[in-house]
């Protein structure tokens, strides 16, 4: 249980055009979700929490207007890179907390992995 | 900033048990010691937390100081497929507390 999918798994995009990533809990309802970055030989750094029906909460130093995020879904939430640059190209990494778990337990998706021409 | 120090890299010959240091001076009396482990162009994956006592689980062990000051992760027998970064993150249980990454361990399992 508690598996967390993303989609697409990688996307190569032109510079100047949008990009939307999916983050899916498969089998669990999640009240919040985790958006992370990760360049190249780096760390994960989060960049802003997700949760369902209100609006996200960004990190210091992201731009919401160009991350925007959307948590619709008690099992979905989505992040769109707009006008994506080639410095946005990274390895983008959502997690989920299932609304049942008190240990508020984490589950890490797979990656998506942007590439910006 | 992430809360813990761990050593850039560590070597493991396989089959041997792998110990991996963190030290946490500055740990909070409600603040969990986690590990998750990142293989390479993957999510991270979920090792084992604890709180003061000592855990084991079917991945591994965390053996926590009495003062809490410092963790160790123990691989038991170490697999070429343990070679990943090993991250200690702590975090208190209370509410969706967000995980922050340090620069982890690089653990590198040889033949």
């Amino acid at each position: 249980g508690a598996v967390v999918s993303q989609h697409p798994s990688w996307v190569i995009c032109k510079s100047g055009t949008s990009v939307k990533i999916e983050c899916r809990s498969l089998d669990f309802q999640a009240t919040t979700m985790f958006w992370y970055r990760q360049f190249p030989k780096q760390s994960l750094m989060l960049m802003a929490t997700s949760n369902e029906g209100s609006k996200a909460t960004y990190e210091q130093g992201v731009e919401k207007d160009k991350f925007l995020i959307n948590h619709a879904s008690l099992t979905l939430s989505t992040l769109t890179v707009t006008s994506a640059h080639p410095e946005d190209s990274s390895f983008y990494i959502c997690s989920a907390s299932p609304s049942w778990d008190s240990t508020y337990e984490q589950y890490f998706g797979p990656g998506t992995r942007l590439t910006v021409t | 900033d992430a809360k813990t120090t761990q050593p850039t890299s560590m070597d493991c010959a396989e089959g041997r048990a792998a110990n991996l240091p963190c030290n946490h001076s500055t740990i909070s009396g409600n603040e969990y010691v986690y590990w998750y482990r990142q293989i390479h162009s993957q999510g991270p994956q979920y090792i084992i937390h604890g709180l003061k006592n000592n855990e084991t689980n079917e991945m591994a062990s965390l053996i926590i100081t009495e003062d809490r000051k410092s963790s160790t992760l123990i691989l038991p027998h170490a697999t070429l497929r343990d070679t990943a970064v090993y991250y200690c993150i702590v975090r208190a249980n209370t509410g969706f507390q967000k995980l922050v990454f340090g620069t982890g361990t690089r653990l590198l399992v040889s033949p």
